[in-house]
């Protein structure tokens, strides 16, 4: 199984809403990623964890808080998100070392109205 | 500041023709070197990837060039297909940083029947 699960895959929430989006994966990877993508641009990196815990944080807003409950999960919670926020969140595994390919989810399409 | 630079921004090719992308880097502890093909709503797949000590990966239509001393690195796509169009995004990491990957700003292809 060389899937990452992402849901929900498409989420439309308030201003003043909190929503999580959830990611799985089933590969034994030890390293997990949030990337932030907007339209016909490249994936920004926001949070990676390496076994389990938080070791990048690229000066994300507070507003997103990443939590790795496990090996296996990866979650992102959301609160007082922006309009400007609305994109395309993906997450992504890999093994902990580099120079080995990461396996990304299909992403959350994310509205913030 | 972009890490990687890639070109053109987009792209159109004929059926059966020849696709060629280019990237070009700066700091030169980067040491792997993926690309990514990217379909609507879909997440990244890792297409075909590299490593400074090889001047050339191929694997079936889809090809790797790598010119180390002017820190650059295309791929080409041979016979082009229909099927084949989609965004690319070159990328590269430094070592011991897992999987964090700087990616070029990407580009897309069509392929014209």
């Amino acid at each position: 199984d060389t899937e990452v699960t992402q849901t929900p895959k498409h989420l439309v929430m308030g201003m003043t809403n909190k929503k999580s989006l959830k990611c799985e994966q089933h590969m034994g990877h030890r390293a997990m990623y949030w990337y932030k993508q907007k339209a016909k641009k490249p994936p920004e990196l926001m949070f990676v964890y390496s076994y389990e815990k938080l070791s990048i944080n690229e000066s994300v807003p507070s507003r997103f808080s990443p939590e790795c409950p496990n090996s296996s999960l990866l979650n992102l919670h959301l609160h007082a998100l922006q309009p400007e926020d609305s994109a395309l969140y993906l997450c992504a595994s890999s093994q902990h070392r580099g120079g080995t390919e990461a396996f990304f989810g299909q992403g959350t399409r994310l509205t913030v109205v | 500041q972009q890490q990687v630079k890639q070109s053109p921004q987009s792209l159109i090719v004929q059926k059966g023709g020849i696709s060629i992308i280019n990237c070009a880097y700066e700091n030169t502890a980067f040491d792997y070197f993926p690309w990514y093909q990217q379909f609507p709503g879909k997440g990244p797949a890792l297409l075909i990837a590299i490593r400074p000590d090889v001047s050339e990966k191929k694997e079936g239509r889809f090809t790797i060039s790598f010119n180390k001393s002017a820190k650059q690195f295309s791929l080409h796509i041979m016979d082009s297909q229909p099927g084949d169009s989609a965004t690319y995004f070159c990328a590269a990491s430094l070592p011991n940083t897992g999987n964090q990957f700087y990616f070029g700003t990407g580009t897309s292809l069509t392929v014209i029947p």
